[in-house]
């Protein structure tokens, strides 16, 4: 089985331009997560989605978004990109929401110039 | 103050050393508890899940849980250089209402050298 995908794998952007990301959960989950990880930190969690509806958000400006595909796939879409919002985008699948096991992805490494 | 404190390091030792990794919290709504390990330019694994206090054994791995001092610790065993990576603590809140996220600590870099 495939674990979690995501894409692309790296990416260039510059300042005030906006990214999407994409993400595919481990078949049979319906739950995805998504963190950013700066250099040095601990992944911060972005938001959560569970069939298709925002269970959870953090404390990230609107200028983060995101949605979830009745295939369960995701998006993460970021807006007006700041030189801070370089980091690497982790995607985790999980079964439902709750206390079960996140499933780490590869990540989307974003540079912002 | 961050809800979830860890010692980034880096921590070098020598093959076969006993490793102990630690995290303190602020948040006594934290229940459960988990141990990642995170290759350079990879996502984070999970190695460990815990949920009450006390020890939770897994080969070269012992998780420990001490909710009385919000102290959480990971003791790895016969250190390998395999072992070399950035461990990450995390936590979630049960019963949230914002979702089940994951809170993490800063991570330890660790470096075993043969």
């Amino acid at each position: 089985d495939a674990g979690v995908t995501q894409s692309p794998t790296h990416l260039i952007k510059t300042r005030g331009q906006h990214v999407t990301l994409r993400c595919s959960p481990i078949s049979g989950h319906k739950s995805v997560s998504w963190y950013q990880q700066v250099l040095g930190q601990g992944p911060q969690f972005i938001f959560q989605y569970y069939e298709k509806e925002e269970r959870g958000r953090g404390n990230f400006p609107d200028r983060f978004s995101a949605r979830q595909f009745p295939n369960y796939s995701s998006e993460l879409n970021v807006n007006a990109l700041l030189l801070g919002d370089s980091a690497l985008y982790l995607c985790a699948s999980q079964l439902a929401t709750g206390t079960e096991t996140q499933y780490f992805g590869p990540g989307t490494r974003l540079l912002v110039l | 103050q961050k809800e979830v404190e860890q010692d980034p390091g880096p921590l070098s030792v020598p093959e076969g050393a006993i490793v102990s990794l630690n995290c303190t919290y602020s948040n006594s709504a934290f229940q459960y508890f988990m141990w990642y390990r995170q290759y350079s330019r990879k996502g984070p694994e999970l190695l460990m899940y815990t949920y009450s206090s006390g020890n939770k054994e897994d080969g070269r791995f012992t998780a420990q849980v001490d909710k009385s001092s919000k102290y959480i610790s990971l003791f790895i065993r016969d250190s390998q250089p395999s072992d070399s990576a950035t461990y990450l603590c995390a936590m979630i809140i049960l019963n949230s209402n914002s979702g089940y996220a994951l809170n993490f600590g800063k991570g330890t870099s660790l470096l075993v050298t043969p």
